[in-house]
């Protein structure tokens, strides 16, 4: 089946901008949606279908998608964007969603 | 407002099973699939199924397939979701969740239950 690959681990200093990468196979072809999640936490969705956002979620967290590579953005980084963060796509080959395996973010 | 709200914490013995509730409000159960989504300690997200509150038809991760059961009661909004022949791998946060936006994310979520698997 489908497999999203992220790095395990990524660090920003505050202010700075960190970017979450989430690898798969034409994945530019399929809508990809990130979770954050703070620890005890149920997850949040952060951007849906490659770059969108739900209401609340501020406009620093922004998503790109092409090629085999989907990425999150995250502008002027706080210290409370500390978590963990997970990619998601719908794998119509086996009609269920897949999630890669989470990055935790530190803030420096 | 749309809320999931779960069953509480169980600890279980390798071998048991466990029933977990999922009740649903705010909005009209009927329109939207529930599916479960569960967390072991220190892992990511993983999907274990689906199931149309409307006729309760489900869906199961190839891996569940045999060991979980989800069903549904139209009538207290509420999905169950049984585990059975548990071990201590299956200790883990279940999570269910909804959609909203129809793109196959998952916006509304509940608030997790914790079963733990030991001797």
């Amino acid at each position: 089946s489908y497999v999203l690959t992220q790095p395990p681990s990524a660090s920003v200093a505050p202010g700075q901008t960190a970017r979450i990468t989430c690898g798969g196979n034409n994945i530019g072809s399929k809508s990809v949606h990130w979770y954050q999640q703070k620890p005890g936490q149920a997850p949040v969705l952060v951007v849906y279908a490659d770059s969108d956002r739900p209401s609340g979620i501020p406009e620093r967290f922004s998503g790109s998608n092409s090629g085999n590579t989907a990425t999150l953005t995250i502008s002027r980084v706080e210290a409370g964007d500390e978590a963990d963060y997970s990619c998601q796509v719908w794998d119509n080959s086996v009609d269920h969603p897949v999630f890669g395996g989470g990055t935790k973010l530190t803030v420096l | 407002q749309v809320q999931l709200v779960q069953s509480g914490a169980e600890v279980k013995k390798p071998g048991a099973s466990v029933k977990v509730s999922c009740k649903a409000s705010g909005y009209t159960f009927s329109n939207y699939y529930i599916h479960w989504v569960r967390q072991a300690p220190g892992q990511g997200l993983e999907w274990m199924g689906m199931i149309n509150p409307t006729g309760g038809s489900t869906t199961y991760a190839q891996k569940f397939q045999g060991r979980v059961t989800m069903t549904r009661d139209t009538s207290t909004s509420t999905v169950y979701m049984e585990s059975s022949s548990l071990k201590s791998e299956d200790t883990a946060v279940y999570y269910c969740a909804r959609d909203h936006f129809g793109m196959g994310s998952y916006y509304y979520w509940g608030q997790g239950t914790l079963v733990t698997v030991s001797s």
